[in-house]
């Protein structure tokens, strides 16, 4: 069954460095999303993306962030200079538009830490 | 704003109990409702939905009702198994966007 990869599983970076997290959706899925979930905390939503480009974002997902599809496999979060409230469970999810766009598959995360 | 209020974990039961873990939510117009799961190490899992009020969602054996009147989307399943054991999450879909709304998770351990 297709499924959702992301890379690193975890990464530890340093306050200040850029991280790209990245993200392989379902081949023939067309939405994209990216969610974060701080230990002990909600999932959040940060940003959807459709047609190469942001489609909506959340309050969280401010300058430091930014996505792109690089290329016809691969989607990407990139944050320019962490903090550490940035450390997080990041999930990468897609939806297929044929069908309800509700129903997202989800990735496994990658959990980033900002040290 | 539109949110979902879970019940807090642990739930802890044995093998071959019957399972109820309550979600409610407050939302505008009319939300699509979901539940999630995510096994230990492993990603989040839809597990189940519904789009409209009345709607039962099910799989594996876990039902939930859309119930409107109370705006509610409790979780129940009949007999647990060991295989249960993991963190269960209610989720929204606003009617006017993809932005799916989550609750705070509720672990759920079973005891062989």
């Amino acid at each position: 069954e297709p499924e959702v990869t992301q890379t690193p599983s975890h990464q530890v970076t340093q306050m200040g460095q850029e991280v790209i997290l990245r993200c392989v959706p379902i081949s023939n899925h067309l939405y994209f999303y990216w969610y974060r979930q701080i230990l002990g905390q909600k999932v959040e939503f940060l940003v959807s993306f459709y047609n190469n480009e942001i489609s909506e974002k959340s309050e969280i997902f401010d300058d430091q962030f930014s996505v792109e599809r690089p290329d016809g496999s691969n989607f990407t979060l990139k944050i320019r200079s962490t903090k550490l409230e940035d450390s997080a469970m990041y999930f990468c999810a897609s939806s297929d538009v044929s069908r309800e766009m509700y129903e997202q598959y989800f990735g496994p995360g990658t959990r980033l830490t900002v040290t | 704003g539109d949110s979902v209020t879970q019940m807090e974990g642990p739930v802890t039961l044995s093998e071959e109990a019957f399972l109820t873990i309550n979600c409610t939510y407050t939302a505008t117009g009319y939300p699509s409702l979901f539940w999630y799961v995510q096994y230990p190490g492993e990603g989040l899992q839809l597990l189940l939905k519904a789009t409209k009020a009345d709607d039962k969602g099910s799989n594996k054996g876990f039902e939930a009702t859309y119930r409107k009147e109370t705006t509610s989307f409790h979780l129940e399943k009949g007999s647990v198994q060991v295989s249960d054991s993991a963190v269960y999450f209610c989720a929204l879909a606003p009617d006017s966007n993809y932005q799916l709304i989550w609750g705070a998770g509720t672990k759920l351990i079973i005891k062989p």
